[in-house]
């Protein structure tokens, strides 16, 4: 029972140009989204999240948005660099309940 | 600042053998959690601890599998005996975990095991 999906397993851009991964979850109970970044051979790193209560969360190049009725989320990331190139995993949590993760998207970024 | 600490690094092994992953977590950190990462589903969460009690064993795929965290800077997942399928990158990772799970988790850098 995936209640997080990731349903694009990859993503290639250009560099400068904009990267969106896209998230979908089903549990209506889930207040508090998480993005994770990960190279090979390393763990995941968190990179950025986003409360519920809000819509938008902005980081730099990174930015989530949240949409509660579509039950849907996104990470954009503009300018996109080289170095962004890793997995994506998106996640989600519930009050009094454990993370859930996606299946990750990867991300390549061409010079 | 050590992070999460995972050894080993690599494991391969026979089918039927015991095999140990270990894991330190961040210091002071009170929940401690183990995932699974495959091609097919991505991060599954086997198991979690907080202040080293397990919670949520929901995920751990059968009886070949266990988990313990003796003290608050320990944590073991056990599988015996092996099987080819279990081959996987196995993470640890540790938060400081209130009253609800809006923390992000630390990971450790993960163990990949293969099972021939």
């Amino acid at each position: 029972d995936q209640q997080v999906k990731q349903n694009s397993p990859s993503l290639s851009v250009q560099e400068g140009r904009i990267s969106i991964l896209n998230c979908d979850y089903t549990n209506s109970m889930f207040d508090y989204f998480l993005w994770y970044k990960k190279y090979p051979a390393e763990g995941p790193t968190f990179l950025i999240s986003i409360s519920s209560i809000k819509d938008k969360n902005e980081d730099g190049r990174f930015t989530v948005f949240l949409n509660k009725s579509a039950k849907h989320l996104s990470l954009h990331i503009v300018p996109s660099q080289p170095g962004d190139s890793a997995v994506y995993f998106c996640a989600a949590s519930a009050m009094d309940n454990d993370m859930r993760f996606g299946a990750g998207t990867r991300l390549t970024v061409k010079p | 600042d050590a992070g999460v600490i995972q050894s080993p690094r690599h494991e391969v092994t026979e089918m039927g053998q015991e095999v140990t992953l270990r894991c330190k977590p961040i210091s002071g950190h009170n929940s401690l959690f183990w995932y699974r990462q495959t091609m097919m589903r991505g991060l599954e969460l086997l198991i979690y601890f907080n202040n080293n009690v397990p919670i949520d064993d929901s995920g751990m795929p059968e009886d070949r599998f266990s988990a313990k965290m003796p003290n608050a800077s320990f944590s073991t997942l056990k599988i015996q005996p092996s099987e080819p399928r279990d081959s996987a990158v196995y993470f640890c990772a540790s938060s400081l975990v209130g009253q609800a799970f809006n923390q992000p988790q630390h990971f450790g850098d993960g163990t990949r095991l293969s099972i021939l």
